[in-house]
């Protein structure tokens, strides 16, 4: 069964403090990984996309990183700012033609002041 | 605004009545997702159209679940002899083609009492 597990679950740091998220797979065959983030109420919003062959991405503060051997990918945020302050999902999409999308729960990250 | 609109945003129903949300994709996007969101969970597939043709349903789309797609523009979600149990935020995506980034609507978050 294809799963995405996400870690921590729900994460608190400071303001300007850096911290990474983790993603783990399941999916096979593979065919791309996403970040999404997700504000309070509203839909998610793409914030990166890894093909097998990319290693590392980045979008401003953010910073994606994949490896296809272990099935893990990261997300780096440098610098947090307030508005940082939401859940962030791991999405896996399924290769072979079958383009099934398989959602983690996500982590839920909270930046104090 | 060129993204997409889900309408209502929010619904509040008595257990028993029919509720039905309205999805507006990206205009030129031929695929059209729907999703169920409960809280501190990920997205869960429900339903996916390619233009008017619906090509997938989830085991979670009991027979009490129609979605429409007639144009292949816009798209209808219904939901006859609402349960508490359908309590969720329902999310409407869109992709110009199956593997793309899809691009999430603001949601309808329904209630029922």
């Amino acid at each position: 069964k294809n799963q995405v597990e996400q870690s921590p679950q729900s994460l608190i740091i400071l303001e300007g403090k850096n911290c990474t998220l983790q993603c783990n797979y399941t999916v096979s065959p593979f065919s791309n990984l996403r970040w999404y983030k997700q504000d309070t109420g509203r839909g998610p919003v793409s914030l990166t996309i890894m093909t097998f062959s990319e290693n590392t991405k980045s979008n401003g503060r953010y910073t994606a990183t994949l490896d296809a051997d272990t099935k893990q990918s990261s997300l780096h945020i440098t610098a947090s700012q307030l508005s940082d302050s939401a859940s962030y999902i791991c999405v896996v999409t399924e290769g072979g033609g079958a383009d099934g999308l398989t959602f983690g729960k996500g982590t839920h990250l909270i930046i104090q002041p | 605004d060129t993204g997409v609109s889900q309408n209502p945003r929010h619904k509040i129903t008595k257990r028993g009545q029919n509720v039905t949300f309205r999805c507006d994709p990206i205009s030129e996007h031929n695929r059209l997702y729907w999703y169920r969101q409960t809280l501190g969970q990920g997205p869960e597939f429900l339903t996916y159209f390619q233009n008017e043709a619906q090509l997938e349903k989830s085991r979670l789309l009991s027979d009490r679940f129609s979605a429409e797609r007639p144009k292949g523009s816009f798209s209808t979600l219904e939901i006859q002899r609402t349960e508490q149990g359908d309590s969720a935020m329902y999310l409407c995506a869109s992709s110009l083609w199956g593997g793309e980034t899809q691009y999430f609507g603001p949601g309808t978050r329904l209630l029922v009492l």
